[in-house]
């Protein structure tokens, strides 16, 4: 079946505590993007790659780092996670510009 | 500043009556697309439109793309209580993707 796996889905952690959300998809797609969902701010794009080694900024990359070593991973790390960046996390892939297929989330929260 | 721009932002209707969802930019997008997303899930792609003028049926579901590729409609027809959710448009945008805000639609039965 085609998709985008993302773990874990729900992650609770503290202030400070390194993690990281995997992402993987097996459509072979060669752009995949994080994003965040919050009420009343919609998705905000947090990094994208258009391709394995390349990376780009999205509008909300403070406090994220992201690496596309293979094409198929995407994962999204918080190096010291605050409270701010409790959130819903979705990863999505595509081929080039035809639209995406998301993960099923991750619902984060920083204590 | 969005660079898309979605009304209504909520809309509540009976089942059955027929609804139209807009999206819209000042800017060109050389594809657009419709997704729709459940409470706690990610969003699901319906449909991608890149012709200027372009007309696409998914069943109750009719999409449209403005002949200058700045706007899109999505018009239900006979909305059904499974029809609730939040509905996004997304373009390209150079090389990137950009969303819409979103319509939260609530269907009652």
């Amino acid at each position: 079946e085609a998709q985008v796996t993302q773990n874990p889905r729900y992650l609770i952690t503290v202030t400070g505590k390194k993690l990281t959300v995997t992402c993987s998809q097996n459509m072979n797609h060669e752009y995949m993007s994080w994003y965040r969902q919050d009420p009343g701010l919609g998705l905000r794009q947090i990094y994208y790659s258009m391709n394995v080694e390349v990376t780009d900024k999205g509008d909300v990359p403070e406090g994220y780092k992201v690496s596309r070593k293979e094409k198929r991973n995407f994962p999204l790390i918080l190096e010291s996670p605050s409270p701010n960046q409790t959130s819903l996390y979705f990863c999505a892939s595509a081929p080039a510009s035809y639209g995406y297929t998301f993960g099923s989330g991750t619902r984060l929260t920083v204590v | 500043t969005q660079l898309l721009e979605q009304s209504p932002q909520f809309l509540s209707i009976q089942e059955g009556e027929n609804l139209t969802v807009y999206c819209n930019s000042s800017s060109v997008f050389s594809s657009l697309q419709w997704y729709r997303q459940e409470p706690g899930e990610g969003p699901v792609l319906l449909v991608t439109v890149v012709t200027g003028g372009e007309v696409k049926k998914l069943k109750r579901l009719t999409f449209q793309f403005g002949d200058a590729r700045k706007d899109s409609s999505l018009h239900i027809t006979a909305a059904q209580t499974g029809d609730t959710g939040l509905y996004l448009c997304a373009g390209n945008y150079g090389q990137n993707f950009v969303f819409g805000p979103g319509t939260r639609l609530s269907v009652l039965p």
